[in-house]
């Protein structure tokens, strides 16, 4: 199955930055997903790219899927403390199943 | 996820003893996944099922088994074979009517082996 590499693995944000995280595939992708864990919790769908170019906006997060659909990243504007977690992002693995990332960890400095 | 049960949130085993991880859903999903993760590791794949009766192989499913006698139900069975089993599993579903679906998380199980 594919598989995507997420950098960087570990990431600490001043609150009120910005930042971004992202997610490479050696091959191109049908489609990215991504996901959000907070800490203690599970993994929680964020959206889905799908297009070639694709960019998606909810609030401070901007998605981008690259031209040649295998790259993808995720930034976030004003950080805030609500945003700290693992961000995973997932390229199809083949028969219905997701290849995720490792995930970047965010931790968040008041 | 509202519609994903897991139980129970923390399970402490003894080394050697086989213990069987629940995953209940009332999403009416097809498909249903059993993840592994560790620190750093991000989400490993133990075994999946797209269909009542049936179930595939993921990439670390040595040392565990499955069934999927209901569509609702897909419990982990972490055997004795399973040389570090202390970790966080995590159950989830999808939809299978579309190419694209996204995957529904439940609260997962802490299993911790001493």
């Amino acid at each position: 199955g594919q598989q995507v590499m997420q950098i960087p693995q570990y990431q600490h944000v001043q609150e009120g930055e910005d930042f971004t995280t992202y997610c490479n595939s050696s091959t191109t992708l049908s489609n990215i997903q991504w996901y959000k864990q907070r800490p203690g919790g599970h993994p929680v769908f964020l959206i889905q790219l799908v297009k070639s170019g694709e960019v998606k906006k909810q609030k401070r997060l901007t998605f981008q899927f690259g031209e040649a659909k295998k790259n993808s990243s995720l930034h976030i504007t004003a950080t805030q403390t609500t945003d700290v977690g693992t961000y995973f992002c997932a390229g199809p693995g083949g028969n219905n199943r997701l290849a995720f990332g490792k995930g970047n960890q965010v931790v968040v400095i008041p | 996820d509202g519609g994903i049960t897991q139980s129970p949130k923390y399970l402490f085993r003894k080394e050697g003893q086989n213990v069987t991880l629940s995953c209940e859903q009332n999403l009416n999903h097809d498909a249903m996944y059993w993840y592994r993760q560790d620190p750093g590791q991000g989400l490993r794949l133990i075994y999946y099922s797209q269909i009542v009766n049936d179930f595939q192989k993921g990439d670390i499913a040595e040392g565990y088994s499955v069934s999927r006698e209901k569509k609702e139900s897909f419990p982990l069975t972490v055997t004795s074979a399973q040389k570090n089993p202390t970790a966080f599993y995590l159950c989830a579903t999808s939809t299978l009517s579309t190419s694209y679906n996204e995957q529904f998380f439940g609260p997962g199980t802490r299993l911790t082996v001493l």
